[in-house]
């Protein structure tokens, strides 16, 4: 069974600084991971998604990492500003099992941003 | 593109009642539609998966006759939460693809009180 483990479980830091957050996975066997932002009471918003057979995407000031044969994928978030506090999920599609085509979520990191 | 609504975004109700809700892909069709409630601090969980025209495959755990989902059409998935419990309170969010094993997109979520 896939399971999602994100570190660390929450982060805070002051503006400005640049951050990293920890994805990593079980099973290899995925199509596909995808970075969520949440913010409280909300649905979720995609930030980047990486397909198995990338090594990474940007978007902005956002860099998103996969390293599947490992198991482990990393968001860069750079010169961070109080307005990216919020709780951010990765999520693998796995590609085999009973879990096909079915996402699994890691719990979150939730991170705080002070002026 | 690639948007997906839900209704009611918010609704409270009375122990026993039953409550819809609705999820709607408004500018693809969705031939897969996932639904996945979230308790205060927790991440989603997947409930159960639904494929236009055919029953849903529900998670080990999940009552299949409480959470009633219909997936009448290519645009449209309904979850009915039956004789609703106050441990039903939560957030449900529910998901849509449109194909294979592509992106799943999220709908806004709907916050379930239960009196």
């Amino acid at each position: 069974k896939q399971e999602v483990t994100q570190i660390p479980a929450a982060l805070s830091v002051p503006e400005g600084e640049n951050l990293v957050l920890n994805c990593s996975f079980t099973d290899s066997a995925i199509y596909n991971l995808q970075w969520f932002r949440q913010d409280p009471g909300k649905g979720l918003t995609s930030l980047l998604l990486i397909q198995s057979s990338q090594r990474e995407q940007t978007s902005g000031r956002l860099n998103a990492s996969l390293d599947k044969s490992s198991g482990r994928s990393t968001l860069y978030i750079a010169a961070s500003q109080p307005g990216d506090s919020a709780t951010y999920l990765c999520a693998v599609t796995n590609a085999g099992g009973t879990s096909y085509g079915k996402l699994t979520f890691g719990q979150g990191t939730i991170l705080t941003v002070h002026p | 593109g690639a948007v997906v609504s839900q209704h009611p975004s918010w609704v409270i109700c009375k122990s026993g009642t039953s409550v819809k809700i609705e999820c709607r892909s408004l500018d693809f069709q969705a031939t897969t539609m996932f639904w996945y409630r979230q308790f205060p601090k927790q991440s989603l969980m997947l409930m159960a998966t639904s494929n236009e025209g055919s029953k849903a495959t529900y998670e080990q755990g999940v009552e299949k006759d409480k959470f009633l989902i219909n997936h009448a059409s290519l645009t449209l998935s309904t979850l009915t939460v039956t004789s609703a419990h106050p441990e039903d309170s939560s957030f449900y969010i529910c998901s849509a693809r449109d194909g294979g094993v592509g992106e799943q997109f999220f709908g806004p979520g709907t916050r379930l009180t239960v009196l």
